[in-house]
């Protein structure tokens, strides 16, 4: 029972460099979420996807892409990596009970 | 503006004595608030929730009590234990707003001293 995988853990970019981060669930939930950590700042939403096939934009859009692959999958792109985008990054899936899972976390640093 | 507030950022207690923490939030649409726990190099894991027809919600040593009159909430642990220390989210969703996600606050950082 993995639940919510993300990959890679860790990632060091360069700026203006591209990547992908990667999630999939396992827990048949129709609901996915892209969130950013960020010190003194909690959590905050990035990009959402409510169900298969679509996507919205959360408090915190500009600067990524996401893409909702399939039921399992959603991952968040970025295209243009900036130092302002150093954070740790955490998916998360939602039961019916309005309970958030989230991944493990991807620690990303853009130099 | 942020909509769920949680003022103090860090709290030291005593093993054994009780944690409160404190939440506040603006929004009179939300109707279902959750507390999360998050240790270092981890992802947040689901504590406790409570739904806006209730005051108060009890599993083991956490107890979560709402006011609504007030837009407030804590979080209740006792006794504290050394396990407890980790950074605390307070977190809210409105009607229906499950798939929205959830919106949460800055945290609080809990340390039990021994």
């Amino acid at each position: 029972n993995a639940g919510v995988t993300q990959t890679p853990k860790f990632q060091v970019l360069k700026t203006g460099q591209s990547m992908t981060l990667q999630c999939a669930q396992d827990m048949n939930h129709n609901s996915m979420y892209w969130y950013r950590q960020d010190p003194g700042m909690g959590l905050r939403l990035i990009y959402y996807s409510a169900s298969e096939g679509t996507t919205d934009k959360g408090e915190v859009p500009n600067g990524y892409n996401v893409s909702r692959l399939n039921k399992r999958e959603f991952s968040l792109r970025l295209e243009s990596a900036a130092p302002s985008q150093t954070s740790v990054y955490f998916c998360a899936s939602i039961s019916d009970g309005e309970k958030l899972f989230f991944g493990s976390g991807t620690q990303l640093s853009v130099l | 503006d942020q909509q769920v507030k949680q003022n103090s950022p860090s709290l030291s207690v005593q093993e054994g004595r009780i944690s409160i923490l404190n939440c506040d939030y603006t929004n009179s649409m939300f109707d279902y608030f959750l507390w999360y726990k998050k240790y270092p190099a981890e992802g947040p894991t689901f504590l406790i929730s409570i739904s806006s027809i209730k005051d108060k919600n009890e599993d083991g040593r956490f107890t979560v009590f709402l006011n609504k009159s007030a837009k407030h909430l804590s979080l209740h642990i006792v006794p504290s234990q050394p396990g407890d220390s980790a950074v605390y989210f307070c977190a809210a969703s409105d009607s229906g707003g499950g798939a929205d996600g959830l919106t949460f606050g800055k945290g609080t950082h809990l340390i039990i001293q021994p």
